[in-house]
């Protein structure tokens, strides 16, 4: 089985301008969860979607947000970006029925 | 309470020594356990995992061993070798399918 994948791997930003992270979760996985990775805070949950719905949220703005598909790949959003979003965003994603998550090799965020 | 990272213990082993990595969980109610390994420019990699009605779970050269009294997670990895180097983290499950993480444990694996 083909694990997690993240598209774009690496993005360079500027201040203000909003970016778009893309998520394929393992064939057969209805749940996505999103993460974010920094050095000061480690990693910290976002988000969780499951059938297109969202199931959890973290203590993030509401300048993250994120969507589902029907075919469980997922995106997530963050607008008016500020410098301290620059971070690893990983997903992971699992049946959703309590079992393991298992990680993408995340998208590298840098914010200038 | 939620992750900090700030600065990651180190644990230095001898290759083909066993290493002993600890983790301290936050919330007594919490029913499952994980193990992740995080090599340089990777996600988080799945190690192994044990339920709250487990005291100790064992996989191929790993062990991980809960003590609830203390809430006090370890991972055992014997005969450590140099591909073993990577940071370590618990994670724990807490309302629903969130999963808060410790801080991490850098292991080095010296040859």
């Amino acid at each position: 089985k083909a694990g997690v994948t993240q598209t774009p791997r690496y993005l360079i930003k500027t201040r203000g301008q909003q970016v778009t992270l893309s998520c394929s979760p393992i064939s057969g996985h209805r749940s996505v969860s999103w993460y974010q990775q920094t050095p000061g805070q480690g990693l910290q949950f976002l988000f969780e979607y499951f059938s297109e719905t969202q199931r959890n949220k973290g203590n993030f703005p509401g300048r993250f947000s994120g969507r589902q598909f029907s075919n469980s790949r997922s995106e997530m959003n963050v607008s008016t970006l500020e410098l301290g979003d620059s971070a690893l965003y990983l997903c992971a994603s699992s049946t959703g029925g309590g079992e393991t998550q298992y990680f993408g090799p995340g998208t590298r965020l840098l914010v200038l | 309470g939620e992750s900090v990272g700030l600065h990651l213990p180190t644990l230095s082993v001898q290759e083909g020594d066993n290493s002993i990595i600890n983790c301290a969980y936050s919330n007594s109610a919490s029913d499952y356990f994980i193990w992740y390994k995080q090599e340089s420019g990777k996600g988080p990699q799945f190690i192994i995992d044990i339920r709250s009605n487990m005291d100790k779970r064992q996989g191929q050269r790993v062990t991980v061993l809960l003590n609830k009294t203390v809430k006090h997670l370890s991972l055992q990895i014997a005969a450590t070798q140099p591909g073993d180097s990577a940071v370590y983290f618990c994670a724990e499950k807490v309302d629903g399918n969130k999963l808060v993480f410790g801080a991490g444990t850098i292991l080095r694996v010296k040859s």
